[in-house]
């Protein structure tokens, strides 16, 4: 069965701190996408990242970077330098190729705070 | 930019009415979706669409329908609304134009926090 866990409900750091934001999923597909989204205090889910289960290279957008391990099922996200803008909840999830109408599985959600 | 917007930031309803929730996204896309989101159990799917006036359940479609007429618009109806029906919903669409490949990103609206009393 596709699961998607963050196992860190709340994350507290000050500003300038390295944060990585856990996601582990699990899916019996070959073919597969992962996505980090971000839901800031307004409440709109901001897309972040979408990538598919073939491409394992780690990706790098400015403060933010990605880290995909096929051999963990594993897909976590650090920023670097975190900023008080950064606070959020984060939101990784699952797509399965072969699932009907691309629904998506959410995991819990990860509440990052970062204090001034 | 995609444009997803929901008709209300904020609704308060009394238990046994019938709500209405609406979705409109401007960029000609094919599926749309509805979740709801609940504290510590992240957003669950209730209903999907794929096409002008088709609709598949999610994981959590009781006491909810959909209707799509349009394709731009998506509907979610609560028919009798009740207190555990209180929730933040998400609306949310995605361009695909085959089903089987159905992986493109989702794009969501701002949300409608609904209280039921």
């Amino acid at each position: 069965a596709q699961k998607v866990t963050q196992a860190q409900t709340e994350i507290s750091v000050v500003e300038k701190e390295d944060v990585t934001l856990d996601c582990v999923y699990e899916t019996r597909d070959t073919t597969y996408y992962l996505f980090w989204y971000k839901q800031p205090p307004s409440g709109e889910l901001v897309f972040l990242i979408r990538r598919n289960s073939f491409d394992e290279q780690n990706e790098i957008s400015g403060r933010y970077s990605w880290n995909f391990q096929k051999s963990t099922s594993s897909f976590n996200f650090t920023i670097t330098a975190s900023q008080v803008v950064d606070s959020a909840v984060y939101f990784c999830a699952l797509s399965e190729y072969h699932n009907q109408g691309g629904k998506l599985i959410f995991g819990q959600g990860t509440e990052l705070s970062v204090k001034p | 930019d995609v444009k997803v917007t929901q008709s209300s930031r904020y609704l308060v309803k009394r238990t046994g009415e019938k709500v209405f929730l609406e979705c409109v996204q401007d960029m000609d896309h094919e599926n749309m979706f509805w979740y709801r989101q609940d504290p510590g159990l992240g957003l669950r799917l209730i209903y999907f669409s794929y096409d002008v006036k088709m609709k598949e359940k999610g994981d959590i479609p009781e006491g909810y329908s959909v209707s799509r007429e349009k394709k731009e618009r998506f509907s979610l109806i609560l028919e009798s609304a009740s207190t555990n029906q209180t929730s933040m919903y998400l609306c949310a669409s995605s361009l695909d134009p085959e089903l089987a490949a159905s992986t493109d990103t989702q794009y969501f609206g701002p949300g409608t926090r609904l209280t039921v009393l």
